[in-house]
Order: structure tokens, then C-alpha cells, then sequence
């Protein structure tokens, strides 16, 4: 099974502020991993799909890199509604599995 | 406009059994694979299950494995997950998601449905 780590696990940053969220992989992945954003109450809702394609409807200040064992998820510029928990999840082996999520909360 | 919506979920003792339903509608259901994700309370996401578009193929999460069936009717687009042998560790929101524009990943989600294990 692989097992993604996230860090950090709490990103504390003000509205206007840029953020950057890392997942890393136990092996590598290629370029096949996704970034989800949960808010409470809430389904989770995809964000980036293999490694740094955008989901439909999702803003540009979302953007994703990566591949292999390395990824990154980087918010240009947080908007009052981005603050929520990300999830990263890789589907290039069964079974498929989730990152345990960063939050990212209001400063 | 894609939705899908789950339902079946409730208060279960431990050894029981339930069947979750996801209906679904807005996209060509067979030509998609479906899941299931839970979330145990105030955890993370975990992958429970995948079915491919015609039912034939399907994957489970070592933790459910010989214990939970997933399945599709694909005349009334509606995806399936018969769980048995229940345990406190299955408690969690169950999510139906669909893979359309992304093979393998979770592109859209219904709201989820609650299911407690528990004497």
C-alpha cells in the first residue's frame, strides 16, 4: 500500500497570503495524484487531478506540482473561502489511498 | 448537471447488516466507474471501494475486504454497497463518488450518508 504523508498538518496564514502544502509519497506515484479541499460539513471536492491538471470550476489560484514521490499544492493568494482541510490521494496502485490532510485555519 | 445522491444509512448493532444506495443522474452512468470514500468521525478520507462502468470489475480496501460487496444496476443508475459484518471501526459518513473526468479519482460527490455501529 502507499502511504502519503502530509505536511505540515496545520498551516496557520491571513487572507491575501499565498500557501503551500506538500504531500510525499512512500513510493513513487508518477505523475498520478489529487488534491481535494473539505470544509466542515461538507463532501470533499476535487481540486487537481494528475499532479497539476485543474478540476472543472476550479479558480486559478489553485495550482499543483509534482510527480514521483514529491508533490506540492500551492494557493496563490488565500480567499476567505479556501480555508478548509486538503487532502492529497494517489491512484497509481490499489488500493488507492488518501494523504491524512493539512489544515489550513485563519491566523 | 452530475449528481449523485446516497441513502440506507443508520443505526446498525455490531455483527449486523446494511445496504447503501447511491442514485445517480446528469452523466452516462455505465460508462463510469464508481465508488464509495468514508469518513469516520472527525478523521480523515478513506477509500472503501471501486466498480468499473459494467460491473465486472471491482476493488476493495484491505479493510473491508469479505465483508462489504459493491454493485451496480446500471438500468436504474444506481450504485450499491451491501455491508455485513459490521463493526464499531465501520462508523463513519459514507460518500458515493463519482470517476467521469478522472480515472480513479473522486470527481463528484454526493453529500454522504451516516452509518453507526454501535449495541
Amino acid at each position: 500500500e502507499i502511504v502519503l504523508t502530509q505536511s505540515p498538518a496545520t498551516l496557520s496564514l491571513s487572507p491575501g497570503q499565498g500557501a503551500t502544502l506538500s504531500c510525499r509519497a512512500s513510493q513513487s506515484v508518477s505523475g498520478y495524484l489529487a488534491w481535494y479541499q473539505q470544509k466542515p460539513g461538507q463532501a470533499p471536492r476535487l481540486l487537481i487531478y494528475d499532479a497539476s491538471n485543474r478540476a472543472t470550476g476550479i479558480p486559478a489560484r489553485f495550482s499543483g506540482s509534482g510527480s514521483g514521490t514529491d508533490f506540492t499544492l500551492t494557493i496563490s493568494s488565500l480567499e476567505p473561502e479556501d480555508f478548509a482541510v486538503y487532502y492529497c490521494q494517489q491512484r497509481s496502485n490499489w488500493p488507492l489511498t488518501f494523504g491524512p490532510g493539512t489544515k489550513v485555519d485563519i491566523k | 448537471e452530475v449528481q449523485v445522491s446516497e441513502s440506507g444509512g443508520g443505526l446498525v448493532q455490531p455483527g449486523g447488516s446494511l445496504r447503501l444506495s447511491c442514485a445517480a443522474s446528469g452523466f452516462i452512468f455505465y460508462n463510469h466507474a464508481m465508488n464509495w470514500v468514508r469518513q469516520a468521525p472527525g478523521k480523515g478520507l478513506e477509500w472503501v471501494s471501486a466498480i468499473g462502468g459494467s460491473g465486472d470489475t471491482t476493488y476493495y480496501a484491505d479493510s473491508v475486504k469479505g465483508r462489504f460487496t459493491i454493485s451496480r444496476d446500471n438500468s436504474k443508475k444506481t450504485l450499491y454497497l451491501h455491508m455485513n459484518s459490521l463493526r464499531a471501526e465501520d462508523t463513519a459518513i459514507y460518500y458515493c463518488a463519482t470517476s467521469i473526468v478522472a480515472v480513479r479519482y473522486f470527481d463528484y460527490w454526493g453529500q454522504g450518508t451516516l452509518v453507526t455501529v454501535s449495541s
